[in-house]
């Protein structure tokens, strides 16, 4: 079945270091790619997304390209701050093979950023 | 507007024992879908429900279920309880299910703690 897999955590950068989460998934259809982040405490927020390949998601300085041919979505972020410590998760859903939202996750990656 | 609102918030719940969990979408949004989360995983999807039905439903077993209300809220039961149960609940909400425009919105999540 579909599948998604990241870089294994915890990352721990320097404020201001480049940011770069590896992502690849497995799917037989056409998916749509996302990034949710996770803060300590709070629920899941969508971070980014892209709906076909070669398309760039891009948010608050993070961005990803969906790389049909790699089958990689991999999230970076030129400049990082402390603001950003949190998990982030890839995933993906595929809704022309599912009539409905199911939404595949990573196992997720956090992020320390430190001062 | 307020966002996917969730309760309790945390509770414990003793093994066999059977639990509720409550969700109000984003006014609007009709489309309600319920996550577990395991202590260091991604989100798995459990169900969708829109206008009131099963959409979709992945692998958990028969001991869970839910519904969802006229006013497109939501309830997740959860049967003869294990300890491996023990996750955070998320609720995410949409205005239609499997549009590739809709953004999947999270609520914080319910922690179930089974002892």
């Amino acid at each position: 079945g579909d599948s998604v897999t990241q870089m294994e955590g915890p990352v721990t950068l320097s404020e201001e270091a480049f940011l770069t989460i590896n992502c690849t998934y497995t799917a037989t259809g056409y998916p749509s790619l996302f990034w949710y982040v996770q803060y300590p405490g709070e629920g899941l927020q969508l971070l980014l997304k892209a709906t076909k390949a070669d398309d760039k998601g891009s948010n608050k300085g993070f961005e990803a390209t969906y790389r049909k041919e790699t089958t990689s979505f991999h999230l970076e972020k030129g400049s990082v701050q402390v603001s950003d410590s949190a998990v982030y998760f890839c995933a993906l859903s595929d809704l022309v093979k599912t009539s409905y939202d199911k939404v595949i996750f990573g196992p997720g990656t956090s992020l320390s950023v430190i001062p | 507007d307020a966002g996917v609102t969730q309760s309790p918030t945390h509770l414990i719940k003793t093994r066999g024992q059977q639990v509720t969990l409550r969700c109000s979408p984003i006014s609007g949004h009709k489309s309600v879908s319920w996550y577990q989360q395991v202590l260091g995983q991604g989100p798995q999807f459990i169900f969708q429900y829109y206008e009131k039905e099963e959409r979709g439903r992945g692998n958990f077993p028969d001991r869970f279920s839910a519904r969802q209300f006229p006013n497109y809220s939501s309830e997740l039961n959860v049967n003869a309880l294990l300890l491996g149960d023990s996750a955070l609940y998320l609720c995410a909400s949409s205005l239609v299910p499997a549009n590739s425009g809709n953004t999947i919105y999270f609520g914080e999540g319910s922690w179930l703690t089974v002892v």
